[in-house]
């Protein structure tokens, strides 16, 4: 059964810093990985989709990475902004799981400005 | 504007009642999937759908129930068996579950909280 881990499950950093949030998963024969942000009581917003072919995916300041080999993603966030303060989750979705996606617990970030 | 809408935001139930929870789509979305949310915890789907008329269970299916009847929407009625039914609900959909690469992301509704009285 695939497994999803992240680290931390909370960080604070002063505004300005350039972060690193972790995502690993014990199986890697993955279709994709794919990371969304959650606002308090909100929904999911999607951020970045990695194929499994992919090694990594931009979007503004967001930065994914994607070890298929090591079980490892990591999603970094250059010059964070206290508008950055939210919930990061990863998902995986595996070769045999048709349309389900595997989700971690999430990293509860504080940007503090 | 395109998008997923839940309803009700908020709902309180007493215990024994079944109650269900609305999501519509006005993405033509063909997949529709149901996720659970316990604070501190990942997601856990709950159920999914492909297409209409057809509706997979997901990891928790036990307690609740959904019906496809239509593209645009698909609802969950959380009934009296699920033992511990207070969570934040989510709906998503994505366009299909093929290969290329845009196809499975995940469009997610702004949830709906159940607390059980």
């Amino acid at each position: 059964k695939q497994e999803v881990t992240q680290i931390p499950a909370a960080l604070s950093v002063p505004e300005g810093e350039n972060l690193v949030l972790n995502c690993s998963f014990t199986d890697s024969a993955i279709y994709n990985l794919q990371w969304f942000r959650q606002d308090p009581g909100k929904g999911l917003t999607s951020l970045l989709l990695i194929q499994s072919s992919q090694r990594e995916q931009t979007s503004g300041r967001l930065n994914a990475s994607l070890d298929k080999s090591s079980g490892r993603s990591t999603l970094y966030i250059a010059a964070s902004q206290p508008g950055d303060s939210a919930t990061y989750l990863c998902a995986v979705r595996l070769r045999t799981s048709g349309s389900r996606l595997t989700f971690g617990e999430g990293t509860q970030l504080t940007v503090n400005p | 504007d395109g998008g997923i809408t839940q309803s009700p935001k908020y709902l309180f139930r007493k215990e024994g009642q079944n109650v269900t929870l609305s999501c519509e789509q006005n993405l033509n979305h063909d997949a529709m999937y149901w996720y659970r949310q316990d604070p501190g915890q990942g997601l856990r789907l709950i159920y999914y759908s492909q297409i209409v008329n057809d509706f997979q269970k997901g990891d928790i299916a036990e307690g609740y129930s959904v019906s496809r009847e239509k593209k645009e929407s698909f609802p969950l009625t959380v009934t009296s068996a699920q033992k511990n039914p207070t969570a934040f609900y989510l709906c998503a959909s994505s366009l299909r579950t093929g290969a290329s690469s845009g196809a499975n992301v995940l469009t997610f509704g702004a949830g709906s909280r159940l607390t059980v009285l």
